[in-house]
């Protein structure tokens, strides 16, 4: 099985941009989907990107996913911050048997 | 409107029993894969199993294997967990969520191994 390292925790400030990566420790990050959820506390978690990039409709276009395959990682870019996009946030992605998630990052906007 | 509804959990003694089950509705829940994923109290999540939208294929967490089994019934609209030789470790929220789509996730059914 492979592991998906995420930072702990980022901040930033309203306005600004932040940009959460996902590191896959084996296997290509581009070999398999990577999902990306947004869990507020005491809230089910809700998806922000799907197959990479993708937006579920009523997501903001503030949030965009990417792949980087030299470095073997995956990235949640939030632009324009907003005190609402304070949240936890997981990456998921899988193998041939197994979905993995990342340790999640708690994004802190003040 | 696409759900997600939970039911089944709650307190159970280590080595209990238990199953959880999560019915769907607004989509067409035969051809999609769905699983199941927890998370301990403070912590984050932890995929337990998963089963394909069609084929029939079971996969599962190792933490899990051999003690919970994951089925479905497309005539039902219904996903299920059967968990048993539960322990403490076990103790946390589960929730069910369609396998690499962008649908709602169940609302969550906190399960507590407890004596």
């Amino acid at each position: 099985n492979f592991m998906l390292t995420q930072p702990h925790s980022v901040s930033e400030s309203p306005g600004k941009t932040v940009t959460i990566s996902c590191t896959r420790s084996s296997g290509s990050i581009a070999g398999n989907y990577v999902q990306w959820y947004q869990q507020r506390p005491g809230s089910s978690p809700t998806t922000v990107i799907y197959e990479d990039y993708q937006r579920p409709s009523g997501v903001p276009d503030r949030f965009s996913g990417s792949i980087d395959s030299s470095s073997n990682s995956a990235s949640l870019t939030i632009s324009g911050l907003k005190t609402e996009d304070e949240a936890d946030y997981y990456c998921q992605s899988y193998d041939s048997s197994s979905w993995v998630f990342g340790g999640g990052t708690r994004l802190t906007v003040l | 409107e696409v759900q997600l509804l939970q039911s089944g959990g709650g307190l159970v003694q280590p080595g209990g029993s238990l199953r959880l089950s999560c019915t769907a509705s607004g989509f067409t829940f035969r051809s999609y894969a769905m699983s199941w994923v927890r998370q301990a109290p403070g912590k984050g999540l932890e995929w337990v199993s998963a089963f394909s939208g069609s084929g029939g294929f079971t996969h599962y967490a190792d933490s899990v294997k051999g003690r919970f089994t994951i089925s479905r019934d497309n005539s039902k609209n219904t996903l299920y967990l059967q968990m048993n030789s539960l322990r403490a470790e076990d103790t946390a929220v589960y929730y069910c969520f369609v396998s690499g789509d962008s649908k709602p996730w169940g609302q969550g059914t906190l399960v507590t191994v407890s004596s």
